[in-house]
């Protein structure tokens, strides 16, 4: 199945800087890729995706570049700001079929000092 | 996004006893749901997929008879912990899907506590 590594895990940026977590696939067939931002007690809520047939998606201060060949994507904050603070995961969904499933890393804590 | 609920936001309950969780889908009919479980500090990790008029799948490791999962309707899939232990302590979250390579979108999760 599929195993997603994410690094690092925990990130600590001054506020105004830029963050960057890294994450490798290891299913050459998986074709989705979305990051989640999760605060403290609450529900993940998706950020950005990008899917296979892209290289660079961008919404804002947020973008995620996603590498093929090497099988690893990232995820790119600018002019971090302090609600930026939470756990980050990223996640990778095989294609085809019925299975939907996502396989999610093992998180990435941000803090973003003001 | 979906907008998924999950009910309840919390119990506590004694070891022993079944609790039940919900998660609707409020504006979209999903013929799929994940059930996750996430422990203090770690990633989500699925437990089963939900399919509208069909068996879930569970994901190796998860118990069918302990975890039991209906999806009877295209807006409604529950997750019963028959008999919980203190260690089914944790925070159980539902995802609804609109389809292949599409968002999942989460509920606020149910923390569950056994005494």
């Amino acid at each position: 199945g599929e195993n997603v590594e994410q690094h690092p895990s925990t990130l600590s940026v001054q506020e105004g800087d830029s963050a960057v977590i890294k994450c490798t696939y290891s299913d050459s067939a998986s074709n989705y890729f979305p990051w989640y931002k999760q605060e403290l007690g609450k529900r993940p809520q998706l950020i950005i995706d990008i899917r296979s047939n892209v290289g660079e998606k961008k919404d804002q201060r947020i973008a995620v570049t996603l590498n093929k060949t090497a099988k690893h994507f990232s995820l790119h904050i600018t002019e971090t700001q302090p609600e930026d603070s939470a756990v980050y995961f990223c996640a990778a969904s095989p294609s085809g079929g019925s299975n939907y499933k996502l396989t999610f890393g093992k998180g990435t804590l941000l803090t973003v000092n003001p | 996004g979906a907008v998924v609920s999950q009910h309840p936001s919390w119990v506590i309950c004694k070891s022993g006893t079944s609790v039940k969780i919900e998660c609707r889908s409020l504006d979209f009919q999903a013929t799929t749901m994940f059930w996750y479980r996430q422990f203090p500090k770690q990633s989500l990790m699925l437990m089963a997929t939900s399919n509208e008029g069909s068996k879930a799948t569970y994901e190796q490791g998860v118990e069918k008879d302990k975890f039991l999962i209906n999806h009877a309707s295209l807006t409604l899939s529950t997750l019963t912990v028959t008999s919980a232990h203190p260690e089914d302590s944790s925070f159980y979250i539902c995802s609804v899907t609109g389809g292949v390579n599409q968002p999942q979108h989460f509920g606020d999760g149910t923390r569950l506590s056994i005494l």
